[in-house]
C-alpha cells in the first residue's frame, strides 16, 4: 500500500464545475504539498498545509490531520485547469523529502 | 520569485556515455532534490543534499551519482548511462518548513 493515495486517479469535468481532488496518507507528517504539472513537465507548488484550510484565487486546499486526509477544490473550473494534481507529504522525521501520490489526471471540457 | 534552472529541457544520450544534469537556484536554498518521473511510477526520490558536499540516497540511487560543491548548483551524474534511465528528471529546492520550488525538467532519452 502506497504511503499517499490519491482519488480519483481521473477526472472530467465540463467547465464551471466544482472539483474536489482527495489525498489520504499513512504517516505522520509536517507538512503537505498539492502540487500541479501541465504536460510538458513543469511543476508548480499550489499549496503547503500544515494545517486547516488555504485558499488562492479559485483554488482551495484543505487538511485533516486527525483523519490524515486532504483535500483540493477548483471552484468555477476552466479549461486552463486541467493538468495533474499532485498530493505530497514530509514526513515527520525531520527532513525536507516528499513523498507522492500517484496523481490526479484532471480534463476540463470546455 | 525562487527560480530553479535546469540546463536542458531535451537531451539524447547514448549508451555508457557519461551524462551531466545541472540545477542551479538563485534562493540560497538549503536543500536540492534529484527526481525521476515515469508513467505508471509517479515521482521517486534519487538523491539530495541538505548543504554543500553533503549528499544523501533517495530511493533509487543505483546509477546515479551527485555533485554539490556549491550551495546554489546541484548536479546529477549518470556514470554509465543506459536505456532504462531514460525519463524526465526533476530538480527542486527548499527552505525548511518554506516550501518547494521545481525546475522545468529535462527528458533525458538514451538511445
Amino acid at each position: 500500500k502506497n504511503e499517499v493515495e490519491q482519488s480519483p486517479q481521473n477526472l472530467t469535468a465540463q467547465e464551471g464545475e466544482f472539483i474536489t481532488i482527495n489525498c489520504s496518507y499513512s504517516v505522520g507528517i509536517s507538512a503537505l504539498h498539492w502540487l500541479q504539472q501541465h504536460p510538458g513537465g513543469g511543476i508548480v507548488s499550489l499549496f503547503m498545509l500544515s494545517s486547516g484550510k488555504k485558499k488562492h484565487g479559485r483554488l482551495i486546499a484543505t487538511i485533516n490531520i486527525q483523519e490524515k486526509h486532504s483535500s483540493l477544490h477548483i471552484t468555477a473550473s476552466h479549461p486552463r485547469d486541467s493538468a495533474v494534481y499532485i498530493c505530497a507529504v514530509v514526513s515527520n522525521f525531520g527532513n525536507e523529502k516528499l513523498t507522492f501520490g500517484t496523481g490526479t489526471r484532471l480534463t476540463i471540457i470546455p | 520569485d525562487v527560480k530553479v534552472t535546469q540546463s536542458s529541457r531535451y537531451l539524447v544520450k547514448r549508451t555508457g556515455e557519461k551524462v551531466f544534469l545541472e540545477c542551479v537556484q538563485d534562493m540560497d536554498h538549503e536543500n536540492m532534490f534529484w527526481y525521476r518521473q515515469d508513467p505508471g511510477l509517479g515521482l521517486r526520490l534519487i538523491y539530495f543534499s541538505y548543504d554543500v558536499k553533503m549528499k544523501e540516497k533517495g530511493d533509487i540511487p543505483e546509477g546515479y551519482s551527485v555533485s554539490r560543491e556549491k550551495k546554489e548548483r546541484f548536479s546529477l551524474i549518470l556514470e554509465s548511462a543506459s536505456t532504462n534511465q531514460t525519463s524526465m528528471y526533476l530538480c527542486a529546492s527548499s527552505m525548511n518548513n518554506y516550501g518547494y520550488t521545481f525546475g522545468s525538467g529535462t527528458r533525458l532519452t538514451v538511445v
